[in-house]
C-alpha cells in the first residue's frame, strides 16, 4: 500500500523560501500512470493544487504561483519536493503531498488523488 | 476558471439518516467530478470519481450522481464515522486544472 509522508520546517520567515519533501513509501515513484501533486489548505478553508510532477519530470504549476514554484523529483530516493519562493503570510497553510491515478497519453484520463500525506503544517512569521 | 458551488455550507444530520449534498458548477463539466471527505485533523480521502464511480474500499451507502453542472453526493444511511467536511473537486479541463467547491460539513444534529 502506497503511503506518502511530508516533511520539511513547520516555520518559515517571510520572504524566505519554503522547502518541503514527500517521501513514498510501498510502491515506486517511477510508476507511470501518476502525477505526484502538492496541495494546499489555508487555516479553516478549502484546497488549492499548488502543482504536479511526472516521474519524467514534466510539471505543471498553478498559474497564480507559477513565478514562485520549483518542484522535483529524485527517483533513487523515492522523493518528490516543492519549493516555494518569497513567501508571505498568505502562503500560511496545511501542505499535502498526494498521488494523481492517471492514464492515458500524457496521463489525459483523471481518477482522483486517490493518496493522501497526512499533511504538515508551515506558518509564515518572523 | 470554473467555479463550484456546495450547498449547504452546513448540514445537521442524525445517525442513520439520509443525506443529500449539492455541487453546483459555473459551467458544464460534463462527468469530470470526483468527491472528497475530510475529518478534522485529518487529509482529504477520496470517495468518488467521474461523478458517479466510488473509489477502491469506499462502502456502497455512498453514491454519486449528475452530470453537465449539476453533482449529487448521497449517502444512503449516516454512520457515525461519516460526520465530517466534503469536497466536490472538477476536472473538466485536467491536466493541469482541477479545482474544489467550498466545502458541506455534515454535522450531529
Amino acid at each position: 500500500q502506497v503511503q506518502l509522508q511530508e516533511s520539511g520546517p513547520g516555520l518559515v520567515k517571510p520572504s524566505q523560501t519554503l522547502s518541503l519533501t514527500c517521501t513514498v513509501s510501498g510502491g515506486s515513484i517511477s510508476s507511470g500512470g501518476y502525477y505526484w501533486t502538492w496541495i494546499r489548505q489555508h487555516p479553516g478553508k478549502g484546497l488549492e493544487w499548488i502543482g504536479y510532477i511526472y516521474h519524467s519530470g514534466s510539471t505543471y504549476y498553478n498559474p497564480s504561483l507559477r513565478s514562485r514554484i520549483s518542484m522535483s523529483i529524485d527517483t533513487s530516493k523515492n522523493q518528490f519536493s516543492l519549493k516555494l519562493s518569497s513567501v508571505t503570510a498568505a502562503d500560511t497553510a496545511i501542505y499535502y503531498c498526494t498521488r494523481v491515478d492517471c492514464s492515458g497519453g500524457s496521463c489525459y484520463y483523471y481518477y482522483g488523488m486517490d493518496v493522501w500525506g497526512q499533511g504538515t503544517t508551515v506558518t509564515v512569521s518572523s | 476558471e470554473i467555479v463550484l458551488t456546495q450547498s449547504p455550507a452546513t448540514l445537521s444530520v442524525s445517525p442513520g439518516e439520509r443525506v443529500t449534498l449539492s455541487c453546483r458548477a459555473s459551467q458544464s463539466v460534463s462527468s469530470s467530478l470526483a468527491w472528497y471527505q475530510q475529518k478534522p485533523g485529518q487529509a482529504p480521502r477520496l470517495l468518488i470519481y467521474d461523478a458517479s464511480t466510488r473509489a477502491t474500499g469506499i462502502p456502497a451507502r455512498f453514491s454519486g450522481s449528475g452530470s453537465g453542472a449539476e453533482f449529487t453526493l448521497t449517502i444512503s444511511s449516516l454512520q457515525s464515522e461519516d460526520f465530517a467536511v466534503y469536497y466536490c473537486q472538477q476536472y473538466n479541463d485536467w491536466p493541469p486544472w482541477v479545482t474544489f467547491g467550498g466545502g458541506t460539513k455534515v454535522e450531529i444534529k
